[in-house]
């Protein structure tokens, strides 16, 4: 597709399970990165790839969180033992420099739900 | 096409100076503006963020303004310190494409102790 597409577009699960959200950017941008969005706010930063390397991952709120890009496209963000307070939209945008400071471009988000 | 733009690229202050640093963007059809801060190979930390119907945001030392009429920004920082050092960016979130959130070009700043 032509832009950053992710994937379910909507998780409701329960407290203590597992989720994985995936993220598939444009093709051929360099960097990849996941944010933690509150209803009425801004983006905050989660983490940062460029290529598979793993930049940034001082926005992670807890070791609960993780990400990977083992292949420098497709990345996942792993949500062990969800809690309530995990509940967010969370999206992913790409960009084609590997400084991250062109036009970001994100995909359409993934609504968790945690009850 | 929006286009947003930073001045100064970059600023050399002497520690517990207050400045200002500019964001300029062309389209004032926007959701939001953000400011964020990136410090060497580290991801971005968002600082302000202001929504289209605000004029101002706060956070401790520092203070953002939106002239959304004007196409300007401006962040304030008072009394800086050297930890205060870092690339600042702002962003706009444009109404006319969701989707994208366009980034300035970034003022690096650099508080001498």
């Amino acid at each position: 597709g032509a832009g950053v597409s992710q994937s379910p577009r909507y998780k409701v699960t329960k407290r203590g399970q597992d989720v994985a959200l995936r993220c598939d950017p444009i093709s051929g941008h360099v960097s990849l990165y996941w944010y933690r969005q509150a209803l009425g706010q801004g983006p905050e930063f989660l983490t940062y790839f460029n290529y598979e390397a793993q930049q940034d991952k001082s926005g992670l709120p807890n070791d609960r969180f993780s990400a990977e890009r083992p292949e420098g496209s497709i990345s996942t963000l792993t949500i062990q033992r969800t809690e309530q307070r995990d509940s967010a939209m969370y999206r992913c945008a790409s960009s084609s420099l590997a400084e991250g400071t062109d036009t970001q471009y994100f995909g359409p988000g993934t609504r968790l739900t945690v009850l | 096409k929006q286009e947003v733009t930073q001045i100064p690229a970059a600023l050399s202050v002497p520690e517990g100076e207050n400045l200002v640093l500019n964001c300029s963007f062309t389209d004032s059809a926007i959701y939001n503006l953000q400011w964020f801060r990136q410090d060497p190979g580290k991801g971005l930390t968002s600082l302000l963020l202001i929504q289209s119907s605000q004029r101002e945001q706060t956070s401790g030392r520092l203070n953002a303004s939106l002239d959304k009429s004007s196409g300007r920004s401006t962040l304030y920082i008072a009394a800086s310190q050297p930890g205060d050092s870092a690339t600042y960016l702002c962003a706009v979130q444009a109404i006319t494409s969701y989707d994208k959130v366009i980034f300035g070009p970034g003022t690096s700043l650099s508080v001498i102790p």
